[in-house]
């Protein structure tokens, strides 16, 4: 298997311009995960999915910040306007299902950067 | 209280020494604990699970005490590839996994 897909792996972009982010999980995997990543604050939970559906999105910093998993294959972590505090690495990760020992596997992140 | 707190180092040691990370947890109900290693501008990927017996693997041995609510991770006979930063991992069943932040290594010649 490719492992978790994540495009762009770089993205540079203007203060107000919206971004896109995007996740192909393992396929099979149930789950799908987006984290945020900063020196500051360490690895935080954005949203996650189960089979598609949102689970818990407690994460997501504020309304700037959208997701959306339209099927098993394919998920966009959207932020309209993008602030420079957004700037941080975004990570997707998947797994089959949440039984004990079951683990996370994460794709090689996408590297914002707001100017 | 942070949910899972580590001591963020760094850790500098030479290679070939014995080193140990602790890790605490705030949420009794976690069923799950793993560590994960980080390299320098790479995923985090699992490195071990933690087993309330402990385990070993390797130069790595793990152990959790739930009493206590205290994770650790024991690297052996260091190399200079184990230089990354080690994430302290719970999950509580039926929800996503909570990562510390971590703790920097670095081993040097």
């Amino acid at each position: 298997d490719a492992g978790v897909i994540q495009s762009p792996r770089h993205e540079v972009t203007e203060m107000g311009q919206e971004v896109t982010l995007r996740c192909k999980p393992i396929s099979g995997h149930d789950y799908l995960f987006w984290y945020r990543q900063t020196m500051m604050r360490g690895l935080e939970l954005l949203i996650y999915f189960n089979n598609n559906v949102p689970i818990d999105d407690s994460g997501m910093p504020e309304d700037r910040f959208s997701a959306k998993m339209p099927n098993a294959s394919f998920s966009t972590l959207k932020i309209q306007p993008s602030e420079p505090r957004d700037s941080a690495v975004y990570f997707c990760a998947s797994h089959r299902d949440h039984k004990r020992g079951d683990t996370q596997y994460f794709g090689p992140g996408t590297r914002l950067t707001v100017l | 209280r942070k949910e899972v707190e580590q001591d963020p180092g760094p850790f500098n040691v030479p290679e070939g020494a014995t080193v140990a990370f602790n890790c605490t947890y705030s949420n009794s109900a976690s069923q799950s604990f793993f560590w994960y290693r980080q390299d320098c501008r790479k995923e985090p990927k699992l490195l071990m699970s933690v087993y309330s017996s402990g385990n070993e693997d390797g130069r790595f041995t793990a152990q959790l005490n739930r009493a206590s609510q205290y994770i650790s991770l024991l690297i052996r006979d260091s190399k200079l590839s184990d230089s990354a930063t080690y994430l302290c991992v719970v999950n509580k069943a039926g929800t996503a996994l909570i990562f510390g932040k971590g703790t920097t290594l670095s081993v040097s010649s």
